[in-house]
């Protein structure tokens, strides 16, 4: 499969406990991003990376949440302290960027997590 | 930042019909606009995308117009079929200089086909 993954599919964890989540973007990809999707909503924006540089994360909902991509691969998206309201969908999507054309962004199939 | 908003929410057509989406927004800066379609439990999917230098893109039955000025932009479905039932979700987004940033989304519309 060459899209993009996310691992893992479905997470349920308990209140307070610190879950991470993994993205492998399509392998020539530059830019990956991770979106926030609740029920009935859009994705919303969270953060994103070109290569290893992270070019936005002030969009990231609290100080619980953080992302890396340290060689400039796959990203990881930690939230720690997880709260009841943290229960979302979390989507992972990468984009190839030319010098001048804006590419499609291309999302995984997401990562589910429930907050008990 | 960017506000991105979608109307009906929901949709409901005769097969065969044509559905109009309709999203504004409020960033004079964005300049990308996509429309994802999601299918229920799965992955958003582009279906087609426009940039502030066209007005109108078609592909087959899906046709995009884009009113910079007005700052809206519209998807139409021709001659739906029961497949076109799903979400239909607009965006915007500014090009930073190599690519888009993150996209802004709107609420969604469900589009339901009657057969």
């Amino acid at each position: 499969d060459t899209g993009v993954s996310q691992d893992p599919r479905h997470k349920i964890t308990k209140r307070g406990q610190n879950v991470t989540f993994r993205c492998d973007p399509i392998s020539e990809h530059n830019r990956l991003y991770w979106y926030r999707q609740t029920l009935g909503q859009g994705p919303e924006f969270l953060t994103y990376f070109q290569n290893e540089a992270q070019l936005e994360k002030s969009r990231l909902l609290s100080d619980r949440f953080s992302a890396e991509r340290p060689k400039g691969s796959f990203s990881t998206l930690e939230i720690q302290r997880t709260e009841q309201g943290d229960s979302a969908m979390y989507l992972c999507a990468s984009s190839i960027t030319g010098t001048s054309v804006i590419d499609e962004q291309f999302f995984g199939p997401g990562t589910r997590l429930t907050v008990l | 930042g960017e506000n991105v908003e979608q109307h009906p929410s929901t949709l409901s057509v005769q097969e065969g019909d044509s559905a109009v989406i309709k999203c504004t927004y409020s960033d004079s800066a964005s300049n990308y606009f996509p429309w994802y379609k999601q299918e229920l439990g799965k992955r958003p999917q582009l279906i087609i995308d426009i940039r502030s230098n066209v007005g109108e893109k078609k592909d087959q039955r899906i046709a995009v117009t884009l009113n910079k000025t007005a700052k809206h932009f519209s998807l139409h479905i021709t001659e739906t079929q029961p497949e076109d039932s799903a979400v239909y979700f607009c965006a915007a987004s500014p090009d930073s200089g190599g690519g888009a940033d993150g996209l802004t989304f709107g609420k969604g519309t469900h589009l339901i086909i009657q057969p």
